[in-house]
């Protein structure tokens, strides 16, 4: 169990939905991070959060945005889903910021099923 | 622009040869380079790390990686391979100068055979 939580864990919805992940980072940790996970683009970087302010951006929609909030934990809303948005979508956390040298920690992740 | 390449999609070994799987990477700072391990239908769990020092470095469930810096390698190894180390390896890359987030490779399917 890496500490990291997320809800929920599968979820199945139609083309035009809007969803909301959520994410509850490891006890400590102020960095949360979300990933894409699918089996044509692999491991995806999305966003990160630091203490509740927005770090650095990788290949995020502009249909999808997320937030962290003062309790640090995070949310990842991802609206007008498409067919192709189907995948596995991961929350890791770690205690600093991505400059230092401290592994991430994964959350079991939420399975999004578009239909 | 980082990134992370692993050249293969599949390696194959029997259970007690030693393992390679193969990982370079590309960075305009200093690399901070990881090793993952994702089992199915579960999140990734973290193997090792390379940031600074030796250059051999040893992780989790009897693991190692070797950083290259001539060859921008960081190859996973483990002398006696397990059925139990079937998995999915994802190799990952930070700048750690420019703080960058991870970055992770395609990932190598491990099957180890009995």
């Amino acid at each position: 169990d890496s500490g990291v939580t997320q809800t929920p864990k599968h979820l199945i919805t139609a083309t035009g939905q809007r969803v909301t992940l959520r994410c509850s980072p490891r006890s400590g940790d102020l960095s949360v991070y979300w990933y894409q996970q699918s089996l044509d683009q692999g491991l995806q970087f999305l966003i990160h959060y630091y203490n509740g302010e927005e770090r650095a951006k990788g290949n995020i929609l502009e249909r999808f945005s997320a937030q962290q909030f003062p309790d640090l934990h995070s949310e990842l809303n991802l609206s007008s889903l498409e067919l192709g948005d189907s995948a596995l979508y991961f929350c890791a956390s770690s205690v600093g910021l991505a400059g230092e040298g401290g592994e991430l920690f994964f959350g079991e992740g939420s399975r999004l099923t578009v239909l | 622009a980082q990134s992370v390449a692993q050249p293969e999609d599949q390696v194959n070994v029997a259970e007690g040869n030693p393992l390679t799987v193969k990982c370079t990477y590309s960075v305009s700072g200093n690399p901070y380079l990881f090793w993952y391990v994702q089992y199915p239908n579960r999140g990734l769990q973290f193997l090792l790390k390379y940031i600074t020092g030796d250059n051999l470095v040893k992780g989790s469930y009897g693991f190692e990686a070797e950083f290259n810096k001539s060859q921008t390698s960081f190859h996973l190894k483990k002398p006696s391979a397990l059925v139990s180390d079937s998995a999915l390896y994802f190799c990952a890359v930070r700048d750690g100068q420019a703080g960058t987030a991870l970055i992770f490779g395609k990932g190598t399917t491990l099957s180890v055979s009995s």
